[in-house]
């Protein structure tokens, strides 16, 4: 089957650096995308990565390996918005996206 | 806003009821996926339709039905409901062969 991991739970600091990792176990995968999720709300896509390497979107970076079947997305200059749950998840050639369980991650002050 | 519309945003309704909710996609997608969100829990993938016609199928139980309109528009029933089925239902929409996925505010389901 195809399934994805994830860290439940991630807490740090306003300011500080912060990755989220995330694990697949299934070849099928043609990309690796990360969505955020605030309580409540919808999920909101933030990057995809289809080749192996780093991505780097303003304060969020998303990087791939696809030997290891392991992806990260990276979080800079944290605030306390970006407390919410983090979604890795894998793009079945077009027909769906497999999601990994999220991660919550808590900023503190 | 994503674009994508789900109606209604929230439902009330007894066991052994049946329910349907709506997606109206971004405009010009033409794939339209189905996700379930229980409490603190991950999406799971339900159903994918694509220009009217079943893409892909997860875990979606056979009380649970989809279609998706010559409008685009594509709606899910639900059937026979059960407490265990409350959840927020996410419909997202992309275009074909894009990586990005819009999803929907949800419509949360609650069933008593």
């Amino acid at each position: 089957g195809q399934s994805l991991e994830q860290p439940s739970e991630v807490t740090a600091v306003e300011g500080a650096i912060v990755q989220i990792n995330c694990t697949y176990q299934t070849s099928g995968f043609y990309g690796l995308s990360w969505y955020q999720q605030h309580d409540g709300g919808a999920p909101t896509f933030l990057s995809y990565n289809a080749l192996d390497g780093l991505e780097e979107t303003g304060r969020f970076s998303s990087f791939l390996s696809r030997s290891d079947s392991y992806g990260y997305l990276l979080l800079q200059e944290l605030q306390m918005k970006d407390s919410a749950s983090y979604f890795c998840a894998g793009d079945n050639y077009g027909q769906n996206f497999v999601f990994g369980p999220g991660t919550r991650l808590s900023v503190l002050p | 806003d994503s674009g994508v519309t789900q109606t209604p945003k929230h439902l009330i309704t007894a066991t052994g009821q049946r329910v349907t909710l709506r997606c109206s996609p971004r405009s010009g997608d033409l794939s339209v996926y189905w996700y379930q969100q229980s409490l603190d829990q991950g999406l799971q993938f339900l159903i994918q339709y694509y220009n009217g016609e079943e893409r892909a199928k997860g875990n979606i139980l056979e009380r649970f039905s989809a279609q998706q309109f010559p409008d685009l528009h594509s709606e899910l029933n639900l059937s026979s409901l059960e407490l265990g089925d409350s959840a927020l239902y996410f419909c997202a929409s992309s275009r074909y062969g894009s990586t990005e996925a819009f999803f929907g505010q949800g419509t949360r389901l609650t069933v008593v």
